[in-house]
């Protein structure tokens, strides 16, 4: 199957720092990617839609000045968290859509989990 | 209402039992049906995909898509305690478009 990675897989922060996630697809090109959040035992929330050159579409109620993201290559997208609080504390994931090089879905990286103090 | 219902279980089985997991959704322009297997503190793991309706089968695992009931399955034979996680289904409009989760259901095999 397709790879996406994420880097860093766990990180440790204090409060008000800026925290940068990557997400890369390793072994194809992804035109589209998607971040999430996933607090624990609750399911995944799509955070934002990222595209490949253009600015990302966030879902309501996610603040984009907040949780910045940039897709500066079709294999690269990058959240930052700025000025992280306690309560953003979470497991972050990101997904990468194949298209027409692979199977017709997304494919999910291993998720990064950070923890503000 | 949300968008796809999971029951969250927990759910818990002897070894070899057949599990059936199930969720209904509520939008009926969904064209793409997946499950996701999550172990803890891992990343989602494609499992099975559908497109439109049918069934699809995969070793131990079949997944169902009755679209007139907006009902979708996941069956898994001769039950694992690997197959111990939680599992998500989910679902799009498209393969680019967002993915809606259900809430998961955990499952725990028991030896």
């Amino acid at each position: 199957g397709a790879v996406v990675s994420q880097h860093p897989s766990r990180v440790i922060c204090k409060s008000g720092t800026s925290v940068k996630i990557e997400c890369r697809s390793l072994d194809f090109q992804a035109t589209t990617m998607f971040w999430y959040r996933q607090f624990p035992k609750k399911s995944l929330m799509l955070m934002a839609t990222s595209n490949e050159g253009s600015k990302a579409t966030y879902e309501q109620g996610v603040e984009k000045d907040k949780f910045l993201i940039n897709h500066a290559s079709l294999t690269l997208s990058t959240l930052t968290v700025t000025s992280a609080h306690p309560e953003d504390s979470s497991f972050y994931i990101c997904s990468a859509d194949a298209g027409a090089e692979r199977t017709d879905t997304q494919y999910f990286g291993p998720g990064t989990r950070l923890t503000v103090l | 209402q949300k968008e796809v219902e999971q029951d969250p279980g927990p759910l818990s089985v002897p070894e070899g039992a057949i599990v059936s997991l199930n969720c209904t959704y509520s939008n009926s322009a969904f064209q793409y049906f997946m499950w996701y297997r999550q172990y803890s503190r891992k990343g989602p793991e494609l499992l099975m995909y559908t497109y439109s309706s049918g069934n699809k089968e995969d070793g131990r695992f079949t997944a169902q898509v009755d679209k007139s009931s907006k009902y979708i399955s996941l069956f898994i034979r001769d039950s694992q305690p690997s197959d111990s996680a939680t599992y998500l289904c989910a679902t799009s409009y498209s393969s680019a478009s967002k993915i809606i989760f259900g809430s998961g259901t955990r499952l725990s095999i028991r030896p």
